[in-house]
């Protein structure tokens, strides 16, 4: 079964760091890109960036770009988002998401992660 | 950034009618639409893709289709596990966006 298993829920005090994990399985890790989606609190989906495995090349929102950082480690099928110094406004569910075709980043997302709620609450 | 909008907000639907969401595009972005359903406290699921596709396993009362940026996703008649919320995406340039979602209600 393909699928991608995220990291389980955090509560971080704001300027604290923090790295969340999505680990996929079922099919080749490294021959397709994985992205990032925010959903705040009651409110819609937000594309954050994309990273492809196989040679770590990776894009941001511009809305999110320099506020976070995406990584994958290949040899053990993970990709990470990570916050060097959390706010309060990041509180979210966070989700990684698979594109339907190998090899193009530019697809309708078939393969989602169950979600990583993160709070930041002093 | 490519802005898609999602209409209406809410629709209020019975079981078994039919239901019509809108969504429109900024700008052109050729078929490359798609369309997720998302229940509380889940992962959204693919529906449609490049516009009029299903995607595996989604029954044949969901369609999609498109005029120009203009893109509908009509559900022929709802069952219970379809009131949700959905949301189009377009993947055709980067950033990927999101439309901002039409909640589909028990009337």
């Amino acid at each position: 079964e393909v699928q991608l298993v995220q990291s389980g829920a955090e509560v971080k005090k704001p300027g604290e760091s923090l790295k969340i994990s999505c680990k996929g399985s079922g099919y080749s890790f490294t021959n397709y890109w994985i992205a990032w989606v925010r959903q705040m609190p009651g409110k819609g989906l937000e594309w954050m960036g994309i990273i492809y495995p196989i040679d770590s090349d990776t894009r941001y929102s511009p809305s999110f770009q320099g506020q976070v950082t995406i990584s994958t480690d290949r040899s053990i099928r993970t990709a990470y988002l990570q916050w060097s110094s959390l706010k309060a406004s990041d509180t979210a569910m966070y989700f990684c998401a698979r594109p339907s075709s190998s090899n193009y980043g530019g697809d309708a997302f078939d393969i989602w992660g169950q979600g990583t709620m993160v709070t930041v609450s002093s | 950034e490519i802005v898609m909008t999602q209409s209406p907000a809410t629709l209020s639907v019975s079981l078994g009618e039919r239901a019509t969401l809108s969504c429109r595009a900024s700008q052109t972005i050729s078929s490359n639409l798609a369309w997720y359903r998302q229940k509380p406290g889940q992962a959204p699921r693919l529906l449609i893709y490049g516009a009029s596709t299903r995607a595996t396993g989604i029954p044949a009362r969901f369609s999609g289709s498109a005029s120009g940026t203009e893109f509908t996703l009509t559900i022929s008649s709802l069952q219970s596990e379809d009131f949700a919320v959905y949301y189009c995406q377009q993947y055709n340039n980067w950033p990927v966006t999101f439309g901002g979602g039409t909640k589909v209600e028990i009337k």
